[in-house]
C-alpha cells in the first residue's frame, strides 16, 4: 500500500527559527514522485517541489531546503529563519505517473505557525 | 496563463438539494481529478479521468458523480448532497508525460 506519513500535526516556532517538516512514505514502486504544498489560510495549494525517485540530490531555493533520502524513505523540508509569512499547512505527497490518473497521495499536513 | 479554474469557490447548501462544482483548464491536459480535504486526512481523490469519456472512481467516490464530455472540463456532481460531503474540493489536471498536477483554487462547501 502506499502511504504517507506526516507525524507532526503542529510546529509552533518563534520567527527566525528554522524548522523542519517531517515526511515519510511508504511505496513498492520503484519509479515515484515526492512533493511538498504550502497551504496559506487562503485555501489554495501552492506547488513548492518535486522530486523525482531517481534524483536523491538535496535542493535548496531560498530559506527552503529539501532531503530525500531514499534508504529511510523521508524527504524532509527545512525552513531556514522562518516568518510569519511561512505560517501554513504544509502537505507531502507522493504520485506515479499512471496509477488512477497520476493521483496524489497526500499526508495529513503539518500546520506551522510562526510567531513574530 | 496555464490555470485550472473551479465554481463556485464557496457553496452553503441544504441537505438532498443537487448541485454541480465545475472545473476547467486551459492546457489541454489528459489527466483530471477530484480531491477532497478534510482535517486530519489530508486531501483524497474522489474521481479522476484520463481522457475525454474515461473516468473512474478514485478513493472516495461514494455520494459523487463526474463527467467528462470536453477535454478542458470536468464537472463534479452532488445528487444528493449530505452533511459528511462538507469539505474543501480540489480539482487538478496534469498532462500525459508530465507528472507535475495542476490545482484548482478549491471550492468550499457546507451542506447543512
Amino acid at each position: 500500500a502506499q502511504k504517507v506519513t506526516q507525524a507532526q500535526t503542529e510546529i509552533s516556532v518563534v520567527e527566525k527559527e528554522d524548522v523542519t517538516l517531517d515526511c515519510v512514505y511508504e511505496t513498492r514502486d520503484t519509479t515515484y514522485y515526492l512533493f511538498w504544498y504550502k497551504q496559506p489560510p487562503s485555501g489554495e495549494l501552492v506547488f513548492l517541489i518535486r522530486r523525482n525517485s531517481f534524483d536523491e540530490q538535496n535542493e535548496i531555493s531560498g530559506r527552503y531546503s529539501w532531503n530525500f533520502q531514499k534508504s529511510t524513505s523521508s524527504f524532509n523540508f527545512t525552513i531556514t529563519a522562518s516568518q510569519v509569512v511561512d505560517s501554513a499547512v504544509y502537505f507531502c505527497a507522493l504520485g506515479t505517473y499512471y496509477n488512477q490518473g497520476g493521483k496524489l497521495i497526500f499526508g495529513q499536513g503539518t500546520e506551522l505557525s510562526v510567531k513574530p | 496563463e496555464a490555470q485550472v479554474t473551479q465554481n463556485p469557490r464557496y457553496l452553503i447548501t441544504v441537505t438532498g438539494k443537487k448541485l454541480t462544482v465545475t472545473c476547467s483548464q486551459n492546457m489541454n491536459h489528459e489527466y483530471m481529478s477530484w480531491y477532497r480535504q478534510d482535517p486530519g486526512l489530508g486531501l483524497r481523490q474522489i474521481y479522476y479521468s484520463m481522457n475525454v469519456e474515461v473516468t473512474d472512481k478514485g478513493d472516495v467516490p461514494e455520494g459523487y458523480k463526474v463527467s467528462r464530455k470536453e477535454k478542458r472540463n470536468f464537472p463534479l456532481i452532488l445528487e444528493s448532497p449530505s452533511p459528511n460531503q462538507t469539505s474543501l474540493y480540489f480539482c487538478a489536471s496534469r498532462s500525459l508525460d508530465h507528472n507535475e498536477q495542476f490545482f484548482g483554487p478549491g471550492t468550499r462547501l457546507t451542506v447543512l
